[in-house]
């Protein structure tokens, strides 16, 4: 299996600007996660997906912050408008109904937002 | 909300054991993790534990679970260099309001030693 694909895998742009995020899931996993990493804040669980429908997005920062799935192999997070706060690592990550609760990590995405 | 506690730093030897250690305060968590966390990439999970285990091994992994103190450990025999990264603790249960989302602990950096 490819994995969890997440594009682009670095971004820079400037303040204002709009940024997606994209994340492809691996096949047949039901749940999709999108996490942020600072060196500050470590981890964060932003939002959360069961079968294309948003469970939890207490985690999403500000009304900037938006993540979509409108299928079961695709999904978007948005940011509109960027801010420098907003640098960070995001991952996307994605579990199946089997053992362990497994949650598999894409290899991130790095945005620096000027 | 619910906790996960790992020391930041750890250093050893090649050729030495390593110890990463956690605790953690939800009571229901049925499942933890270890992942590991190279430069650049993202979270691979190691190995996990189911919470009605004390003790799981696999290769030059061991990870014990005293689940009356909270502590999970995890003990990497004969360290390579290649170990070195950052390792997190995780766990999920139904506290986290959902059994799939983890919470997860700040990372340990581990640096091993010529």
């Amino acid at each position: 299996d490819a994995g969890v694909i997440q594009s682009p895998r670095h971004e820079v742009t400037e303040m204002g600007q709009e940024v997606t995020l994209r994340c492809k899931p691996i096949s047949g996993h039901d749940y999709l996660f999108w996490y942020r990493q600072t060196m500050m804040r470590g981890l964060e669980l932003l939002i959360y997906f069961n079968n294309n429908v948003p469970i939890d997005d207490s985690g999403m920062p500000e009304d900037r912050f938006s993540a979509k799935m409108p299928n079961a192999s695709f999904s978007t997070l948005k940011i509109q408008p960027s801010e420098p706060r907003d640098s960070a690592v995001y991952f996307c990550a994605s579990s199946f109904p089997g053992s362990g609760n497994t949650i598999y990590f894409g290899e991130g995405s790095w945005l620096t937002v000027v | 909300g619910e906790d996960v506690e790992q020391s930041l730093f750890l250093s050893v030897r090649e050729g030495d054991s390593s110890v990463i250690n956690c605790t953690y305060t939800d009571s229901s968590s049925t499942y933890l993790y270890w992942y590991k966390q190279e430069p650049g990439a993202g979270l691979q999970l190691l190995t996990y534990i189911f919470s009605n285990m004390d003790m799981k091994q696999d290769q030059r992994l061991t990870v014990l679970l005293n689940k009356k103190d909270k502590h999970l450990s995890l003990r990497i025999a004969d360290t390579q260099t290649g170990d070195s990264a950052i390792y997190f603790c995780a766990e999920s249960g139904e506290s986290s309001g959902s059994a799939r989302q983890l919470t997860f602990g700040s990372g340990t950096q581990l640096t091993v030693l010529p």
